[in-house]
């Protein structure tokens, strides 16, 4: 079983909608990241958080917001999508002691 | 502040050639180097990892990649590309002393392995 899972692997929504991402993990590390991925852009980071009640804007935080429900569960929101979101994004996790991040498989998204 | 410059966002090998992907970074504390891999479909998977040991890294697959701090460069090379290795790499920094484990990546570069 996958160690960092993503759901919906993808996504079709309009312009305007509501979206969350999930992401859960059942590696026990207490870090974790949202990136999205872009063509000849690498990954940019969205958020990170270090706990539950630890939570970081990172370098392209506009537009997102996030949860950490619980150690192993962070979600992505998209309050009122917009084209430019339509991304690939990644679930990643760390924990203190080890300086490896491991990615989920993805969540393709497109906003028409 | 930190950043890392991928030369080549495509690069065409032809099976059984030597791959050589390049990676310049730029850190104000000394770095860890990554290099990733993503297979079509896939998330990220780590190939190696550069963290103040030895300046030659070995990874998996066959991958190596050189530290060379007086160039500022983190090269990754195999001595004989394999059908297998088609891929997007990507070249990612993290200074040494971040507790966030906060890491930088650059534009990634697609292999592509011609029979």
């Amino acid at each position: 079983d996958a160690d960092v899972t993503q759901t919906p692997r993808n996504r079709i929504t309009k312009t305007g909608k509501r979206i969350m991402l999930e992401c859960s993990q059942t590696k026990g590390h207490d870090r974790m990241y949202w990136y999205r991925q872009d063509p000849g852009l690498g990954l940019r980071l969205i958020y990170y958080s270090f706990d539950v009640k630890d939570i970081n804007k990172g370098e392209i935080s506009d537009g997102y917001s996030v949860s950490r429900q619980a150690q192993a569960k962070f979600s992505l929101s998209l309050e009122s999508a917009i084209p430019n979101q339509t991304a690939l994004y990644f679930c990643a996790t760390s924990d203190s002691a080890n300086n490896e991040q491991f990615f989920g498989p993805g969540t393709r998204l497109t906003v028409l | 502040a930190q950043s890392v410059t991928q030369l080549g966002s495509h690069v065409s090998v032809s099976e059984g050639a030597l791959v050589l992907l390049r990676c310049n970074y730029s850190s104000s504390v000394p770095p860890y180097l990554f290099w990733y891999v993503q297979y079509p479909n896939q998330g990220l998977q780590l190939l190696l990892k550069y963290t103040s040991a030895a300046t030659l890294v070995k990874g998996i697959n066959g991958f190596e990649a050189e530290f060379k701090k007086s160039e500022t460069s983190f090269h990754l090379t195999k001595p004989s590309a394999h059908m297998s290795d088609a891929a997007v790499y990507f070249c990612a920094v993290m200074g040494a002393h971040n507790a966030g484990n906060m890491l930088t990546f650059g534009g990634g570069t697609r292999l592509m392995v011609k029979p």
